[in-house]
C-alpha cells in the first residue's frame, strides 16, 4: 500500500520560515509533487522532485531524499497569502500514473 | 480559459439521484485525472485517461461511479444513485507531461 505522512497543522509568523515535512512509504517511486491549495480553490503546482537534493524557486524550496523516503517544502519570508494547505504527492512511476496524496498540512501565517 | 474547467462548481442533490460532473482539460493535454477530496482527507484517485489507451479505473469506489472521455478531450464523471458518503469535492486534472499536473477548481457535491 501507499503511506504518506505530513503534519496536520503548522503556525508561523509573517516573515519567518516554515518547513513542512513529508515522509512516504510507497510501492513505487518516480518523483514527489508539492501543491498549494487555498480554501475552496484548486491545488496549484509548486514543485516536482525526482533527484535527491534541494531545488529552490524563489521563496519556496523543496528537498528530496529518496533513500530516506523523505521530502520537505521550505517556505521563506512568509506572507499572509501563504496561509493555505500544502499537499505532498508521490508519483509511483513507470506505467502507474496514480498520484498518492498526503492529507495535507494547513499552514496559518500570523501577523 | 487557459486552465482546467469544471462544472458545475456546486451541486446539491437528493440521495438516490444521479449526477454528472464535467471536466474540460487544458487544450492539448492528453492525460486526464479525476480525484475526490473529502473534508480533512487527502486526494483520492478515481480514474485516469491517457490518449486512446484504456482508462485506469482502479480507483472508482463502486459500480455506481463511471467516467468517459469523448474525443480525447472533455470528460464526464457520473455517479448513479448518489449516497451521502459521496459528498466531496471532485477534482479534475490534466497534463501534457508527467512532471506537471494542473487541477481544476473542483465540483463540490453535497448529497442530502
Amino acid at each position: 500500500g501507499q503511506n504518506i505522512d505530513q503534519p496536520t497543522e503548522m503556525t508561523a509568523t509573517e516573515g519567518a520560515i516554515v518547513q513542512i515535512n513529508c515522509t512516504y512509504q510507497t510501492s513505487g517511486f518516480n518523483g514527489l509533487f508539492w501543491y498549494q491549495q487555498h480554501a475552496g480553490e484548486a491545488p496549484t503546482f509548486l514543485s516536482y522532485n525526482v533527484l535527491d537534493g534541494l531545488e529552490e524557486k524563489g521563496r519556496f524550496s523543496s528537498f528530496l531524499s529518496r533513500s530516506k523516503g523523505y521530502s520537505y517544502l521550505l517556505l521563506k519570508e512568509l506572507q499572509m497569502k501563504d496561509s493555505a494547505s500544502y499537499l505532498c504527492a508521490v508519483d509511483p512511476g513507470l506505467n502507474d500514473y496514480k498520484l498518492s496524496f498526503g492529507a495535507g498540512t494547513t499552514v496559518t501565517v500570523r501577523a | 480559459g487557459a486552465g482546467v474547467s469544471q462544472s458545475p462548481s456546486n451541486k446539491v442533490t437528493e440521495k438516490g439521484k444521479d449526477v454528472e460532473l464535467r471536466c474540460d482539460p487544458i487544450s492539448g493535454h492528453t492525460a486526464l485525472y479525476w480525484y475526490r477530496q473529502s473534508l480533512g482527507q487527502g486526494l483520492e484517485f478515481l480514474i485516469y485517461f491517457q490518449g486512446n489507451s484504456a482508462p485506469d479505473k482502479s480507483g472508482l469506489p463502486s459500480d455506481r461511479f463511471s467516467a468517459e472521455r469523448t474525443g480525447g478531450s472533455v470528460s464526464t464523471l457520473t455517479i448513479q444513485r448518489t449516497q451521502q458518503e459521496d459528498s466531496a469535492v471532485y477534482l479534475c486534472a490534466s497534463s501534457s507531461r508527467r512532471n506537471t499536473i494542473y487541477f481544476g477548481e473542483g465540483s463540490w457535491l453535497t448529497v442530502v
